[in-house]
């Protein structure tokens, strides 16, 4: 079964950071280009992030909202996506889903939740 | 970065009705790179239709996707129950990938 499950969500700081990983099962991960997509409570979905498979370079890309805070990574040795989420916003408070693909988002994970309030 | 716009922002019909919904680029976006999702309350986003057309693995048949340049649309015939719920297109031509703002579909 072709699957993503992230993890790392939680209540943060403004101003802090946060790590989230996503484990990918099912597929040749490293033939994927992968992305992190979030969710504001009540609201449609933002796009953040895209790394381009390994045979790509892994060349990436992000909104100009998150780029200089968030970091895109990937370990095809472990099956992993990340994001480093540094200097963390109240506006970043969102669901954070794990997505494979590109020209078809087609496997999505269940998401994070992450929190930034004091 | 491209805009995209979705027409009605709710669709109100009854089961067995057929619907359609619009999303409008503001700049021509190639039909490779257009997609439609589906999302229910709690559930992260579903693809339905990638490339502007083609049905995702398992969608039925009564969803259906066309357009090209700056305008598609996604119709859905004979409405079932599972299918109220919020619709969303996407395009990854151009950094930022970018959503519509969505189209709910409600029961009538």
């Amino acid at each position: 079964e072709v699957r993503l499950v992230e993890s790392g969500g939680g209540l943060v700081q403004p101003g802090g950071s946060l790590t989230l990983s996503c484990a990918a099962s099912g597929f040749t991960f490293s033939n994927y280009d992968m992305n992190w997509v979030r969710q504001a409570p009540g609201k449609g979905p933002e796009w953040l992030s895209h790394i381009k498979s390994d045979k790509s370079d892994s060349v990436k890309y992000y909104r100009d909202s998150v780029k200089g805070r968030f970091t895109v990574s990937r370990d095809s040795a472990e099956n992993s996506l990340y994001l480093q989420m540094n200097s963390l916003r109240v506006e970043d408070t969102a669901v954070y889903y794990c997505v494979r693909g590109r020209r078809s988002f087609d496997i999505w994970g269940q998401g994070t939740m992450v929190t930034v309030s004091s | 970065e491209i805009v995209l716009t979705q027409s009605p922002g709710t669709l109100s019909l009854s089961p067995g009705e057929s619907a359609t919904l619009s999303c409008r680029a503001s700049r021509s976006v190639h039909s490779d790179y257009l997609a439609w999702y589906q999302q229910k309350p709690g559930q992260p986003p579903r693809l339905l239709i990638y490339g502007a057309s083609s049905r995702a693995t398992g969608i039925p048949d009564r969803f259906s996707g066309s357009g090209s340049g700056t305008d598609f649309t996604l119709s859905i015939s004979r409405l079932e129950p599972e299918d109220f719920a919020v619709y969303y297109c996407q395009q990854d031509d151009y950094s930022p990938f970018t959503f519509g703002p969505g189209t709910k579909v409600d029961i009538k």
